[in-house]
């Protein structure tokens, strides 16, 4: 149980446009979803926590209007990067969580290049 | 001071030993700690959660909790190479917010 599935696993996008990724919890509702990016070698940065039905938390230094998170149902989250830059090339990843104990599983991540 | 701080990597340990891995936190009011596994280039994956304090055994893994002491650690016995990766401590603090540590790199030599 408690599966996370990411789509797409690896992007490579030019400058300038935006790239949607999918996170989905397969087999729990997850109330609440996380988004982190993590550079090689360094720790997870969260950037934004969502819950269903309601507009995310955004974490500080992280741009709302680059980074836009929708949370449409409990099993669905989305992150839209928008007008990438090289800059913007990372590992993102992420979590969902369900329950009172709010243990986070991680879907397998979305390795983005942008060009 | 960091909210979850873990000791310093790398740790490199022979095959069949114990690795030892520790977590401090700076808010007294957490109850719920975790430890995930994160191998090079993929994401976290969910070891063992302990929210009591004492010791939870699960398989060749050992979580030990002190709250008193705002301490958490991860044994893991009889290493194995494949046991080599970063070990992510998180723990949910009392304002509902889960803190990840900055891991520690272990390696388990053959």
């Amino acid at each position: 149980g408690a599966v996370v599935s990411q789509h797409p696993s690896r992007v490579i996008c030019k400058s300038g446009t935006s790239v949607k990724i999918e996170c989905r919890s397969l087999d729990f509702q997850a109330t609440t979803m996380f988004w982190y990016r993590q550079f090689p070698k360094k720790s997870l940065m969260l950037m934004a926590t969502s819950n269903e039905g309601s507009k995310a938390t955004y974490e500080q230094g992280v741009e709302k209007d680059k980074f836009l998170i929708n949370h449409a149902s409990l099993t669905l989250s989305t992150l839209t990067v928008t007008s990438a830059h090289p800059e913007d090339s990372s590992f993102y990843i992420c979590s969902a969580a369900g329950g009172s104990r709010d243990t986070q599983y991680f879907g397998p991540g979305t390795r983005l290049t942008v060009l | 001071q960091k909210e979850v701080e873990q000791n310093s990597g790398p740790l490199s340990v022979p095959e069949g030993a114990i690795a030892s891995l520790n977590c401090t936190y700076s808010d007294r009011g957490s109850q719920s700690f975790f430890w995930y596994r994160q191998y090079s280039g993929k994401s976290p994956e969910l070891i063992m959660s302990i929210y009591s304090n004492g010791d939870k055994e699960d398989g060749r893994f050992t979580a030990q909790l002190n709250k008193a002491s705002q301490y958490v650690s991860l044994l893991i016995r009889d290493s194995q190479p494949s046991d080599s990766a970063t070990y992510l401590c998180a723990v949910k603090t009392s304002y509902d917010k889960v803190i990840f540590g900055p891991g520690t790199s272990l390696s388990v030599i053959p």
